[in-house]
């Protein structure tokens, strides 16, 4: 099946910084989003973008088809934006498939 | 709010005993999924659906089976709970008109003693 890697694990920013965290996958994709995962175990829709580019609020994320990869930039951090991120593909088979996340604490 | 509620949110039961959870869904969705979220394995596919009746298998399928006998309802039954399947589980659902993207129920944390 697909492989879907996010990248860093981890990563621990100051309140006010931006970060840009990444998800590549092994296969073409039909279906690409982005979810947060807050503190409270809640898992929320941030994305849906098999291509291109969006933005909402201080989020946006870009997805490159072709190179297999995509991009989640926060900007301005807030500690609310604190929990883990996940990438979620699909390749045509319904199965809507996860990398492990990246977990996000942002510090005042 | 995507109308999607799962039952229960907690649940603990004896290895061995059989249950099921729910996942109902308001919308008119056409895809659920069952996802189970264990630390350090993200959130891994168990089963899902794309529609009344038809299922498949995901990753972790083993000792889980399924059932959609209507659009709004999507059962995971553990025939025989293991400790192993200490897990929190997780409904989501897709396919809306107009709506590709995935929603998920608020999960449930299921505990085997």
């Amino acid at each position: 099946g697909i492989q879907v890697e996010q990248s860093p694990p981890d990563l621990i920013l100051q309140e006010g910084a931006n970060s840009t965290l990444r998800c590549n996958f092994s296969d073409s994709v039909n279906n690409l989003q982005w979810f947060h995962q807050n503190p409270w175990g809640q898992l929320i829709n941030l994305f849906y973008i098999p291509s291109g580019t969006k933005q909402n609020g201080r989020l946006s994320a870009t997805t490159v088809a072709t190179e297999r990869y995509s991009l989640l930039y926060i900007s301005s951090s807030q500690t609310t934006d604190s929990g883990v991120y996940f990438c979620a593909v699909e390749a045509g088979s319904y199965q809507l498939t996860f990398g492990k996340g990246t977990k996000l604490s942002v510090i005042p | 709010d995507a109308g999607i509620t799962q039952s229960p949110r907690h649940k603990v039961t004896e290895t061995g005993t059989p249950v099921t959870l729910r996942c109902h869904q308001t919308e008119n969705h056409r895809y659920m999924y069952w996802y189970r979220q264990d630390p350090g394995h993200g959130l891994r596919l168990i089963h899902y659906s794309y529609g009344v009746k038809d299922t498949d298998k995901g990753e972790v399928s083993d000792g889980y089976s399924v059932s959609r006998s209507k659009t709004e309802d999507f059962l995971l039954t553990l025939e025989s709970a293991t400790s192993s399947q200490t897990s929190v589980y997780f409904c989501a659902i897709s396919g809306a008109t107009g709506r590709p993207e995935a929603f998920f129920g608020q999960g449930t944390r299921l505990t085997v003693v």
